[in-house]
């Protein structure tokens, strides 16, 4: 079975300062890894991905993630956090070996940037 | 390109009775997903359909059923309603490649 787990429930970070959100992840074969945003009373909306090579990835808005397969674990992070930023930041994974094509998604992290 | 889009945005039900959700893409995926979101918990997915004409169970596929007629749109249906289906309800689809999935603005559904 997949599974994913973001520990925070939420991260406050002042603009300007670099930000973290963590995810963890179970699977028994190898990964996709995938951040989705979701900002109030809207869907998600896809950051970035991991699905082979470079083990950090960038993605939309000047965020990136590090895939670290010995932590199974796929941080996002910024550099410089925008109060725009402020939103629902969700982990997911896909086992590539169960060929499953549905994602199992984290519980959430709620990021607040304040000015 | 309009993306997903669901039909309705809000609905409230009363306890017993029933409903069906709409999803339509335009961008040709074969795979699509019904997700519903409660708080605390992230998104777990109800049903979904690997093309046209198949479906398949999710994490929590009870007192739901869904449609694949046509492989632009997904139907969701809850025959007798509970209030425990209170929920957002999301609508996904995705390609072969990669399995980046594309998500709908969510239909808010309150069960009396």
């Amino acid at each position: 079975a997949q599974s994913v787990a973001q520990p925070e429930d939420q991260v406050n970070v002042a603009e300007g300062n670099p930000l973290t959100v963590k995810c963890t992840y179970s699977v028994s074969g190898n990964p996709y890894l995938f951040w989705y945003v979701q900002y109030p009373n809207r869907g998600l909306q896809f950051l970035l991905k991991y699905i082979t090579g470079d083990n950090l990835v960038k993605g939309s808005y000047g965020f990136e993630a590090e895939f670290n397969k010995s932590q199974t674990s796929f941080h996002l992070k910024k550099p410089s956090a925008l109060v725009s930023d402020s939103a629902l930041y969700f982990c997911a994974v896909r086992d590539l070996d169960t060929g499953r094509r549905a994602l199992t998604f984290g519980s959430g992290t709620r990021l607040q940037v304040q000015p | 390109n309009a993306g997903v889009t669901q039909t309705p945005k809000f609905r409230v039900l009363k306890t017993g009775q029933s409903m069906t959700l709409l999803c339509a893409q335009d961008m040709n995926h074969e795979y699509m997903y019904w997700y519903r979101q409660d708080p605390g918990m992230g998104l777990r997915l109800i049903h979904y359909s690997v093309g046209e004409g198949t479906t398949a169970k999710g994490e929590v596929p009870d007192g739901y059923n869904v449609s694949r007629l046509k492989k632009q749109n997904f139907l969701l249906g809850l025959e007798s309603a509970a209030p425990s289906q209170t929920s957002v309800y999301f609508c996904a689809s995705g390609g072969l490649a990669g399995d980046t999935q594309y998500f709908g603005p969510g239909t808010r559904l309150t069960v009396l």
